[in-house]
């Protein structure tokens, strides 16, 4: 069964610096991968997906993510964070299979912090 | 357009209740999933229903059941309450005929069971 992980459980990054999320995954052929964040008291929102094609994908609020084949890794990167973007982050990933699709497999998530 | 709604948003039960939690999808949705959240487990997925059918399950007990109705509102119900039951509920719609993963998440329902 496909499964994903996210390495660290809690990161703090200063406002403006750069962020990096950890996801890897695991399952034998090519998965549709995703992102989505939940900030406090709220439900989750979708904020990029990769399902083909060009493996550097764009999301919501200047976010994007890398597939990369080779690490089996979907790491989320923001060039500058905002006070904002202090959240949780959930990598998640449904396998398709020869029967049709399964059912969306989320990580662990990565509580981010962001500090002045 | 109006978001998935989810009711109530707060409750709380004793042990040996049951409860029933709504969810109203987007409107033209005809995916309804639901997940449980826990900050010991995480996000873990309940069921999935499409155009009234479970399309699929998760690995919960059978005091968890879930319906989906002809208007593609959904509602689960957890019977006899225990108290590893408290949780955010999570429903979730989609659009998809095939569940490609991208879903719209609800705010929530917070159970807690004393």
């Amino acid at each position: 069964a496909q499964s994903v992980t996210q390495p660290d459980i809690h990161i703090t990054v200063s406002e403006g610096a750069s962020l990096e999320l950890r996801c890897n995954y695991s399952y034998g052929a090519t998965p549709y991968l995703f992102w989505y964040v939940q900030s406090p008291g709220q439900g989750l929102q979708l904020l990029l997906k990769y399902f083909s094609g060009d493996t550097l994908v764009q999301g919501i609020k200047g976010f994007e993510a890398e597939f990369k084949r080779s690490q089996s890794s979907f790491n989320l990167r923001k060039p500058s964070v905002h006070w904002s973007d202090a959240a949780e982050y959930f990598c998640a990933v449904v396998a398709r299979s020869n029967f049709g699709n399964e059912k969306l497999t989320f990580g662990t998530g990565t509580r981010l912090t962001i500090i002045p | 357009k109006a978001g998935v709604t989810q009711t109530p948003r707060y409750l709380i039960k004793t042990r040996g209740q049951q409860v029933t939690l709504s969810c109203s999808p987007i409107s033209g949705h005809r995916s309804v999933s639901w997940y449980q959240q826990t900050p010991g487990q995480g996000l873990q997925f309940l069921f999935e229903y499409f155009s009234e059918t479970q399309r699929n399950k998760g690995n919960f007990p059978g005091r968890f059941s879930g319906r989906q109705f002809s208007n593609s509102r959904s509602e689960m119900n957890v019977s006899t309450l225990e108290l590893g039951d408290s949780a955010l509920y999570l429903c979730a719609s989609s659009s998809d005929r095939m569940n490609t993963g991208e879903l719209f998440f609800g705010e929530g329902s917070r159970l807690t069971v004393l």
